[in-house]
Protein backbone atom coordinates (compact mmCIF):
# COMPACT_ATOMS: atom_id res chain seq x y z
CA UNK A 1 0.00 0.00 0.00
CA UNK A 2 1.05 3.58 -1.14
CA UNK A 3 2.03 5.54 2.17
CA UNK A 4 3.26 9.32 2.21
CA UNK A 5 3.72 10.38 6.05
CA UNK A 6 4.80 14.31 7.13
CA UNK A 7 6.45 15.19 9.86
CA UNK A 8 5.64 17.05 11.89
CA UNK A 9 2.08 17.09 12.72
CA UNK A 10 2.26 20.66 13.65
CA UNK A 11 4.52 23.22 14.44
CA UNK A 12 4.24 26.50 16.06
CA UNK A 13 6.99 29.46 15.08
CA UNK A 14 7.66 33.01 15.78
CA UNK A 15 7.70 35.39 12.99
CA UNK A 16 11.27 35.55 11.67
CA UNK A 17 12.19 31.68 12.14
CA UNK A 18 13.13 29.28 9.91
CA UNK A 19 11.51 25.74 9.40
CA UNK A 20 11.70 22.55 7.52
CA UNK A 21 8.99 20.30 6.73
CA UNK A 22 9.69 16.75 6.18
CA UNK A 23 7.63 14.37 3.67
CA UNK A 24 8.93 10.76 3.11
CA UNK A 25 6.80 8.24 0.99
CA UNK A 26 6.88 4.68 0.04
CA UNK A 27 5.04 4.20 -3.09
CA UNK A 28 4.99 2.31 -5.99
CA UNK A 29 5.98 3.71 -10.14
CA UNK A 30 6.84 6.58 -8.15
CA UNK A 31 7.30 9.88 -10.87
CA UNK A 32 7.05 12.97 -8.57
CA UNK A 33 6.35 14.80 -5.44
CA UNK A 34 4.36 17.88 -4.76
CA UNK A 35 3.92 20.51 -2.48
CA UNK A 36 0.58 22.46 -1.88
CA UNK A 37 -0.19 25.06 0.52
CA UNK A 38 -3.65 25.05 2.10
CA UNK A 39 -5.38 28.19 4.04
CA UNK A 40 -8.47 27.25 4.95
CA UNK A 41 -9.83 26.50 1.50
CA UNK A 42 -8.71 25.07 -1.87
CA UNK A 43 -4.84 23.63 -1.95
CA UNK A 44 -2.80 25.96 -4.43
CA UNK A 45 0.10 24.11 -5.62
CA UNK A 46 3.64 25.55 -4.69
CA UNK A 47 6.05 22.99 -6.27
CA UNK A 48 6.58 19.82 -8.14
CA UNK A 49 9.48 17.92 -8.06
CA UNK A 50 10.69 15.05 -10.40
CA UNK A 51 14.99 14.12 -9.60
CA UNK A 52 17.18 14.18 -6.76
CA UNK A 53 19.53 16.89 -5.48
CA UNK A 54 17.84 19.75 -7.58
CA UNK A 55 16.42 22.62 -5.34
CA UNK A 56 13.26 24.28 -6.14
CA UNK A 57 12.96 27.92 -4.95
CA UNK A 58 10.01 30.45 -4.86
CA UNK A 59 11.12 33.48 -3.02
CA UNK A 60 11.42 32.38 1.04
CA UNK A 61 9.96 29.19 0.01
CA UNK A 62 12.22 26.06 -1.17
CA UNK A 63 12.38 22.65 -1.33
CA UNK A 64 14.47 19.48 -2.47
CA UNK A 65 13.67 15.66 -3.05
CA UNK A 66 15.95 12.41 -1.98
CA UNK A 67 14.70 9.38 -4.64
CA UNK A 68 17.40 7.17 -2.65
CA UNK A 69 16.10 8.25 0.95
CA UNK A 70 12.35 8.65 -0.25
CA UNK A 71 11.76 12.04 1.09
CA UNK A 72 11.60 15.15 0.47
CA UNK A 73 11.92 18.67 2.27
CA UNK A 74 10.27 22.05 1.89
CA UNK A 75 11.53 25.11 4.07
CA UNK A 76 10.60 28.75 4.50
CA UNK A 77 13.11 31.04 5.78
CA UNK A 78 11.92 34.43 7.62
CA UNK A 79 8.59 33.20 8.13
CA UNK A 80 5.82 35.62 8.36
CA UNK A 81 2.10 34.98 9.92
CA UNK A 82 0.49 34.78 6.06
CA UNK A 83 2.77 31.12 5.70
CA UNK A 84 -0.26 29.83 8.56
CA UNK A 85 -1.72 27.16 6.73
CA UNK A 86 -1.59 23.38 6.32
CA UNK A 87 1.29 21.96 4.00
CA UNK A 88 0.27 18.98 2.06
CA UNK A 89 2.43 16.77 0.39
CA UNK A 90 1.26 14.40 -2.28
CA UNK A 91 3.07 11.81 -4.71
CA UNK A 92 2.36 11.24 -8.38
CA UNK A 93 2.60 7.47 -10.45
CA UNK A 94 3.73 6.66 -13.45
CA UNK A 95 1.09 5.18 -15.88
CA UNK A 96 -2.23 6.85 -17.26
CA UNK A 97 -3.77 6.93 -13.87
CA UNK A 98 -2.27 10.36 -12.72
CA UNK A 99 -3.72 9.81 -8.98
CA UNK A 100 -2.22 11.79 -6.67
CA UNK A 101 -1.53 10.41 -2.92
CA UNK A 102 -1.44 12.88 -0.02
CA UNK A 103 0.15 12.41 3.39
CA UNK A 104 -2.02 14.24 5.92
CA UNK A 105 -0.18 17.54 6.26
CA UNK A 106 1.85 19.65 8.66
CA UNK A 107 -0.39 22.47 10.61
CA UNK A 108 2.06 25.50 10.21
CA UNK A 109 1.31 28.30 12.34
CA UNK A 110 3.46 31.31 12.75
CA UNK A 111 2.66 33.96 15.39
CA UNK A 112 3.88 37.73 15.38
CA UNK B 1 -14.00 34.02 -11.70
CA UNK B 2 -12.92 30.94 -10.13
CA UNK B 3 -11.71 28.40 -13.06
CA UNK B 4 -13.09 25.30 -10.50
CA UNK B 5 -15.97 26.13 -8.97
CA UNK B 6 -18.20 24.27 -6.47
CA UNK B 7 -21.77 24.11 -5.63
CA UNK B 8 -23.04 23.89 -3.32
CA UNK B 9 -20.14 25.29 -0.22
CA UNK B 10 -21.97 24.06 2.99
CA UNK B 11 -25.04 21.57 3.34
CA UNK B 12 -26.35 20.23 5.94
CA UNK B 13 -28.65 16.98 5.03
CA UNK B 14 -29.69 13.83 7.27
CA UNK B 15 -29.08 10.61 6.81
CA UNK B 16 -30.49 8.60 4.45
CA UNK B 17 -30.85 11.50 1.90
CA UNK B 18 -29.55 11.48 -1.80
CA UNK B 19 -27.35 14.45 -2.23
CA UNK B 20 -25.52 15.57 -4.89
CA UNK B 21 -22.43 17.90 -5.19
CA UNK B 22 -21.42 19.41 -8.45
CA UNK B 23 -17.78 20.98 -9.98
CA UNK B 24 -17.88 22.85 -13.05
CA UNK B 25 -14.05 24.03 -14.50
CA UNK B 26 -12.91 26.61 -17.36
CA UNK B 27 -9.14 25.37 -17.38
CA UNK B 28 -10.76 23.10 -20.52
CA UNK B 29 -8.76 20.29 -18.38
CA UNK B 30 -10.06 16.63 -19.63
CA UNK B 31 -8.81 15.22 -16.47
CA UNK B 32 -11.62 15.64 -13.39
CA UNK B 33 -11.03 13.74 -9.48
CA UNK B 34 -13.58 14.34 -6.69
CA UNK B 35 -11.64 14.01 -2.98
CA UNK B 36 -12.46 13.96 0.65
CA UNK B 37 -10.83 15.77 3.12
CA UNK B 38 -10.99 14.71 7.17
CA UNK B 39 -9.01 15.85 9.97
CA UNK B 40 -5.85 14.05 10.24
CA UNK B 41 -6.51 12.32 7.11
CA UNK B 42 -5.38 14.26 4.07
CA UNK B 43 -7.00 13.85 0.75
CA UNK B 44 -8.23 10.84 -0.38
CA UNK B 45 -9.37 10.09 -4.08
CA UNK B 46 -12.90 9.26 -4.60
CA UNK B 47 -13.57 8.61 -8.16
CA UNK B 48 -11.15 10.12 -11.03
CA UNK B 49 -12.81 10.59 -14.93
CA UNK B 50 -9.79 10.99 -17.71
CA UNK B 51 -13.09 12.08 -20.22
CA UNK B 52 -16.71 11.93 -20.43
CA UNK B 53 -16.59 7.89 -21.24
CA UNK B 54 -13.69 7.33 -18.58
CA UNK B 55 -14.92 6.76 -14.84
CA UNK B 56 -12.74 5.26 -12.43
CA UNK B 57 -12.80 4.64 -8.72
CA UNK B 58 -10.57 6.01 -6.23
CA UNK B 59 -9.37 4.52 -2.59
CA UNK B 60 -12.64 5.37 -1.54
CA UNK B 61 -15.15 5.14 -3.69
CA UNK B 62 -17.91 2.95 -1.84
CA UNK B 63 -21.04 4.90 -0.80
CA UNK B 64 -20.52 7.47 -3.62
CA UNK B 65 -21.91 7.94 -7.25
CA UNK B 66 -19.88 10.35 -10.34
CA UNK B 67 -21.51 11.28 -13.21
CA UNK B 68 -19.53 13.29 -16.09
CA UNK B 69 -22.10 15.39 -18.21
CA UNK B 70 -19.49 17.21 -19.99
CA UNK B 71 -15.72 17.84 -20.31
CA UNK B 72 -16.48 20.58 -17.80
CA UNK B 73 -18.66 19.14 -15.59
CA UNK B 74 -18.36 16.12 -12.78
CA UNK B 75 -20.52 15.82 -10.40
CA UNK B 76 -20.44 13.37 -6.76
CA UNK B 77 -23.61 11.64 -5.30
CA UNK B 78 -23.84 10.49 -1.97
CA UNK B 79 -27.17 7.69 -2.80
CA UNK B 80 -27.92 7.45 0.96
CA UNK B 81 -25.84 9.98 2.81
CA UNK B 82 -24.40 8.34 6.39
CA UNK B 83 -23.11 10.44 9.38
CA UNK B 84 -19.42 9.25 8.57
CA UNK B 85 -19.39 10.82 4.84
CA UNK B 86 -19.15 14.17 6.63
CA UNK B 87 -16.21 15.95 5.13
CA UNK B 88 -14.73 18.28 2.98
CA UNK B 89 -14.80 17.46 -0.47
CA UNK B 90 -12.69 18.54 -3.01
CA UNK B 91 -13.15 18.69 -6.80
CA UNK B 92 -9.66 18.86 -9.27
CA UNK B 93 -8.81 19.17 -12.56
CA UNK B 94 -5.28 18.26 -14.52
CA UNK B 95 -4.34 18.84 -17.44
CA UNK B 96 -3.28 15.96 -20.56
CA UNK B 97 0.33 15.90 -20.61
CA UNK B 98 3.55 15.89 -18.79
CA UNK B 99 2.26 17.96 -15.83
CA UNK B 100 0.96 16.25 -12.50
CA UNK B 101 -0.52 19.60 -11.03
CA UNK B 102 -4.12 19.48 -10.07
CA UNK B 103 -6.23 22.51 -9.75
CA UNK B 104 -8.45 22.68 -6.51
CA UNK B 105 -11.86 23.93 -6.08
CA UNK B 106 -13.21 25.90 -3.16
CA UNK B 107 -14.57 22.76 -1.47
CA UNK B 108 -18.05 21.47 -0.07
CA UNK B 109 -18.33 21.37 3.51
CA UNK B 110 -21.09 18.48 3.90
CA UNK B 111 -22.32 17.37 7.12
CA UNK B 112 -24.51 14.19 7.54
CA UNK B 113 -26.86 14.47 10.73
Amino acid sequence: EDKVVQSPLSLVVHEGDTVTLNCSYEVTNFRSLLWYKQEKKAPTFLFMLTSSGIEKKSGRLSSILDKKELFSILNITATQTGDSAVYLCATSHSGSARQLTFGSGTQLTVLP
Amino acid sequence: DADVTQTPRNRITKTGKRIMLECSQTKGHDRMYWYRQDPGLGLRLIYYSFDVKDINKGEISDGYSVSRQAQAKFSLSLESAIPNQTALYFCATSETGTSYEQYFGPGTRLTVT
